[in-house]
């Protein structure tokens, strides 16, 4: 079964750096979004992307973040200069319209 | 704005029981409802999808439930098994003018051999 795979499993940045994200969505699927889970809290919408733009947004899409579809495939999420707080688990989702399958999500730490 | 809740936070139960864990939105205008389960350090897995025309979606022995009206949906799980054990969450999406979940926090199941 087409499933959604995200790399890698686990990021150590420090403090300041650029990382980015990778996201491989369900290859027939048309829409593709980011969310993320701080530890113990709830799962977070971030962005969504449709027709190689962003259809929507949330407040926590800041200009630290920006997404990217550079090739058929392939769907990333870059975040400059990140701060301790950015520690998450990020998801990588993709639908065809509107059931979302998540990806295994990537574990971010920033020390 | 939306918000969802989902009560209990945690729920113990013996093997072979049948449960209900419950979730709820404030407001009523959502496209549809989704539940996930959540394995510990793991992502989510799509459990059921129910539209906000449908009242029930069933897959094996899981059924959920929704009432639009009143914000609330069920999911049921039938004979409970040690395998069950994870965190379920629910999302509800909000009209077809937005794409993004909001998630309610989770209830955390345990099923006890």
């Amino acid at each position: 079964e087409p499933e959604v795979t995200q790399t890698p499993s686990h990021q150590v940045t420090q403090m300041g750096q650029e990382v980015i994200l990778r996201c491989v969505p369900i290859s027939n699927h048309l829409y593709f979004y980011w969310y993320r889970q701080i530890l113990g809290q709830k799962v977070e919408f971030l962005v969504s992307f449709y027709n190689n733009e962003i259809s929507e947004k949330s407040e926590i899409f800041d200009d630290q973040f920006s997404v990217e579809r550079p090739d058929g495939s392939n769907f990333t999420l870059k975040i400059r200069s990140t701060k301790l707080e950015d520690s998450a688990m990020y998801f990588c989702a993709s639908s065809f319209f509107y059931e979302q399958y998540f990806g295994p999500g990537t574990r971010l730490t920033v020390t | 704005k939306q918000e969802v809740t989902q009560i209990p936070a945690a729920l113990s139960v013996p093997e072979g029981e049948n449960l209900v864990l419950n979730c709820s939105f404030t407001d009523s205008a959502i496209y549809n409802l989704q539940w996930f389960r959540q394995d510990p350090g793991k992502g989510l897995t799509s459990l059921l999808l129910i539209q906000s025309s449908q009242r029930e979606q069933t897959s094996g022995r899981l059924n959920a439930s929704l009432d639009k009206s009143s914000g609330r949906s069920t999911l049921y799980i039938a004979a409970s098994q040690p395998g069950d054990s994870a965190t379920y969450l629910c999302a509800v999406l909000r009209d077809n003018y937005g794409q993004n979940f909001v998630f309610g926090p989770g209830t955390r199941l345990s099923v006890l051999p």
